[in-house]
């Protein structure tokens, strides 16, 4: 079955770390652009960050810049986010998801697969 | 940032009446809009996008359209599956952006 399936939530306290886990199955997580977009309790949904196919491009809202990094290893078809320095308010659950690619060559930043989401909860 | 607000926040409809979402945009833009739909405890399904084109699998009941800064989907015939919260989201400009939600709701 074509999915992606998120784990590493849990509860951490404020300025603590964690690394988020996607990992791909059935289709080809290398020659694919993925993103990480979150969801706060009763909210709606806010992107976090992006990442090219190769790895060689990465990109990060500002509310997350400079203590978020997106990375994935293609060897693994897996997609990981390390957050670090935590706050309440990064408290949300965490899905990873796939972006298009038209024709195989033009790339467009909507989402076609989505995981199930990974709770991560931020307080003392 | 181009800011998306979504109305009505929710929306009661009946079954098998026809259900209409509007999407509006801060700053105008072509067709980079896609639509999804999320049910409690799920993913976000892809139902839109380019503005008006129906994902893989979606049923026919289900249509987009729009450009510039005013956008709509619409739910032709309300099925018990479709009560769920729908969200827009451009593509168009950095930051990706996502409205607020629509809750479609049993009235």
């Amino acid at each position: 079955e074509v999915q992606l399936l998120e784990s590493g939530g849990g509860l951490v306290q404020p300025g603590g770390s964690l690394r988020l886990t996607c990992v791909a199955s059935e289709f080809a997580f290398s020659s694919n652009a993925m993103t990480w977009v979150r969801q706060a309790p009763g909210k709606g949904l806010e992107w976090v960050s992006r990442i090219s196919r190769g790895g060689g491009f990465s990109d990060y809202a500002d509310s997350v810049k400079g203590r978020f990094t997106i990375s994935r290893d293609d060897s693994k078809n897996t997609l990981y986010l390390q957050m670090n320095s935590l706050r309440s308010e990064d408290t949300a659950v965490y899905f990873c998801a796939k972006a298009v690619y038209d024709s195989g060559v033009y790339l467009y930043w909507y989402f076609d697969l989505w995981g199930r989401g990974t709770l991560v909860t931020v307080s003392s | 940032e181009i800011v998306l607000t979504q109305s009505p926040a929710t929306l009661s409809v009946s079954p098998g009446e026809r259900a209409t979402l509007s999407c509006r945009a801060s700053q105008s833009f072509s067709s980079n809009l896609a639509w999804y739909q999320q049910r409690p405890g799920q993913a976000p399904r892809l139902l839109i996008y380019r503005a008006s084109a129906r994902a893989t699998g979606v049923p026919a009941r289900f249509s987009g359209s729009g450009s510039g800064t005013e956008f709509t989907l619409s739910i032709s015939s309300l099925q018990s599956e479709d009560f769920a919260v729908y969200y827009c989201q451009q593509y168009n400009n950095w930051p990706l952006t996502f409205g607020g939600g629509t809750k479609v709701e049993i009235k």
